[in-house]
């Protein structure tokens, strides 16, 4: 069965610092999509990045970057030279015939 | 703003009651999806609709239905409320029929079941 798995609820980064927020899967289809969403204190689902589970190189969008490690079933989001507009809940998904959220990371930045 | 409206904002009602959740897509996008968010649950995919028709069903409840009309607008009825009923439900769109990782989301309905 379809699994995703974030095993880091909360976190705390200094300004500036590079943030790597975990996300492992478990999927028995070949085909599948592994992807990003945040969500602010606002509330809106805002997506980030996208990673295709036959893509060779790992996705980058801006300062987000995804670690795809196939073996390991990993799909670590890497967000370099945080920012305080950072700070929101983080949400690893998976995407195969329909689509599962994990519990999210709630990311802080200190100034 | 993604595009996605969703009403009404915010929504009180009793158990037992029924009551109706409404989106309209963004622009040009034929698929329209809804989720539920509570904090025991997290987000939950229930149902997408492309152009009309059901595409695909994930952890939708008997109680709950939705469907999507000619103008694109979808409607999730939700009905037989019990308290753990009670969340956030978006709406997102995307343009084609399979299940899309680009969605946009709707600001969603806050639900309060007492």
């Amino acid at each position: 069965a379809q699994k995703i798995t974030q095993t880091q609820p909360g976190m705390f980064v200094q300004e500036k610092e590079a943030v790597t927020l975990d996300c492992t899967y478990d999927t028995s289809d070949p085909s599948y999509g592994l992807f990003w969403y945040k969500q602010p204190s606002s509330g809106e689902m805002i997506f980030l990045i996208y990673q295709g589970s036959y893509d060779q190189q790992n996705a980058t969008e801006g300062r987000y970057s995804l670690n795809f490690q196939k073996a390991r079933k990993s799909a670590n989001l890497v967000i370099s030279a945080s920012q305080l507009g950072d700070s929101a809940m983080y949400f690893c998904a998976m995407r195969d015939d329909k689509i599962i959220f994990g519990k999210g990371t709630r990311l802080h930045i200190l100034p | 703003d993604s595009g996605v409206t969703q009403t009404p904002k915010h929504l009180i009602t009793a158990t037992g009651q029924r009551v109706t959740l409404r989106c309209s897509p963004r622009s040009g996008d034929l698929s329209v999806y809804w989720y539920q968010q509570s904090l025991d649950q997290g987000l939950q995919f229930l149902i997408q609709y492309y152009n009309g028709e059901e595409r695909a069903k994930g952890n939708i409840l008997e109680r709950f239905s939705a469907q999507q009309f000619p103008d694109l607008h979808s409607e999730l009825n939700l009905s037989s409320l019990e308290l753990g009923d009670s969340a956030l439900y978006f709406c997102a769109s995307s343009v084609g029929p399979l299940i899309s990782y680009e969605q946009y989301f709707g600001p969603g309905t806050r639900l309060t079941v007492t």
